[in-house]
């Protein structure tokens, strides 16, 4: 049984580009989060896609968007990079048992 | 908004002791669900432990097992017979209940040495 996958491993961009990061989830999930995880900190909540849709949503600007595909899998995408923006973006899939999330391995996103 | 603190950025152990992480929260949340994950070099977030809030019964996983306070708002991890593999971040989360989103703290560096 496959867990959460994530791709590219690692991504190099410069300011003001746009980055795609993807993430399949575990099988059997249907609810997909994101989360920023700077240098030295804790992960923190971008948003969250169920049926399609989302659902919740953190304190990130409108930079940061997604989406969720027929097949639960989801794309984070953010719009004109900042250096800030570098950092270990975590995918974490989770059913519709509450409190059990599953993470990928992430993607580190480095902007120049 | 719910925040998660975790008062100790690094703490050592050695191999076979015992260690106890730190970990406090607010809300004014009755339902809620607190974690413990771990977060090896290899950046994979791997859960510890979970504890449902309206349970008083302690969560334990083989090695691992916590002290939850729910009046004192504190969940602390202990870790026995500590093992060389332990060696990660450790994080403390929160999460509401009826939302699925999680609230982390810093988290706690855990090196365990020969």
């Amino acid at each position: 049984d496959a867990g959460v996958t994530q791709s590219p491993t690692h991504l190099i961009k410069t300011r003001g580009q746009q980055v795609t990061l993807r993430c399949s989830p575990k099988s059997g999930h249907d609810t997909v989060s994101w989360y920023q995880q700077a240098l030295g900190q804790g992960p923190q909540f971008i948003f969250q896609y169920y049926e399609e849709e989302e659902r919740q949503r953190g304190n990130f600007p409108d930079r940061f968007s997604g989406h969720q595909f027929p097949n639960y899998s989801s794309e984070l995408n953010v719009n004109a990079l900042l250096l800030g923006d570098s950092a270990l973006y975590l995918c974490a899939s989770s059913s519709i048992l509450p409190g059990l999330q599953y993470f990928g391995p992430g993607t580190r996103l480095t902007v120049l | 908004a719910q925040t998660v603190t975790q008062s100790q950025p690094e703490m050592s152990v050695q191999e076979a002791e015992t260690v106890t992480l730190s970990c406090t929260y607010d809300t004014s949340e009755n339902n809620y669900y607190l974690f413990w994950y771990k977060q090896p070099p290899s950046r994979q977030m791997i859960l510890v432990i979970r504890q449902e809030a309206y349970k008083q019964q302690n969560a334990t996983e083989n090695r691992f097992s916590v002290n939850f306070q729910k009046a004192a708002k504190s969940f602390s991890l202990k870790i026995s017979d500590s093992q060389l593999g332990d060696t990660a971040m450790y994080f403390c989360a929160f999460m509401n209940s009826g939302y699925s989103t999680l609230t982390f703290g810093k988290g706690t560096m855990l090196l365990v040495s020969p």
